[in-house]
């Protein structure tokens, strides 16, 4: 299994709802990824878990709540967003914190914030 | 300021023929570059690296060269088919950290 998924593919949500986006991978990846990307940009790192533990946190709002319950599960739970945090957001995973290892990336959730 | 810059935002090459992908960087501590292919609805998938104590890698149909005194590296596709018809983003990262993409370059092969 070389596949990382995320569930919803799509989700829409107002301001105000709480919703919690899901990844799961079964490679044995040590470390997984949350990513944002808006249309024509590049993705763009917002937290790094190694081994279970929030290694990297770059300077996401506390509406953005990332857990990692195991070593195959990550969330990310949104809270009060706004609508500039319409994206579409990608997880991926690699064999460690490292970018030696390649990392493999979801198909993402498009999330739109009304 | 972008670290990772893809210039050409879109890229079209016939059947058969020769795709070159351009990428030049500005941190020359940069020591690990990763070229990475995304269709629409999908995510990025990792294509082919690099090390920065290399100057060329080659994979299949893929070969990536990379021009540190010139901060550039570029990845050729040989030939090139409909199939590679995607957003192809550079990537790069220093000592292990987190990967800094470009904006991408939309490859559109023709038949």
């Amino acid at each position: 299994d070389t596949e990382v998924t995320q569930t919803p593919k799509h989700l829409v949500m107002g301001m105000t709802n709480k919703k919690s986006l899901k990844c799961e991978q079964h490679m044995g990846h040590r470390a997984m990824y949350w990513y944002k990307q808006k249309a024509k940009k590049p993705p763009e790192l917002m937290f790094v878990y190694s081994y279970e533990k929030l290694s990297i946190n770059e300077s996401v709002p506390s509406r953005f709540s990332p857990e990692c319950p195991n070593s195959s599960l990550l969330n990310l739970h949104l809270h009060a967003l706004q609508p500039e945090d319409s994206a579409l957001y990608l997880c991926a995973s690699s064999t460690a914190e490292t970018s030696y290892n390649e990392q493999f990336f979801g198909p993402g959730t498009r999330l739109t914030v009304l | 300021d972008q670290q990772v810059k893809q210039n050409s935002p879109s890229l079209s090459v016939q059947e058969g023929r020769i795709s070159i992908l351009n990428c030049d960087y500005t941190n020359s501590m940069f020591d690990y570059f990763l070229w990475y292919k995304k269709y629409p609805a999908e995510g990025p998938t990792f294509l082919i690296s690099i090390s920065s104590i290399k100057d060329k890698n080659e994979d299949g149909r893929f070969t990536v060269f990379l021009n540190k005194s010139a901060k550039h590296l570029s990845l050729h596709i040989v030939p090139s088919q409909p199939g590679d018809s995607a957003v192809y983003f550079c990537a790069a990262s220093q000592a292990g950290t987190a990967l800094i993409f470009g904006k991408g370059t939309t490859l559109s092969v023709s038949s």
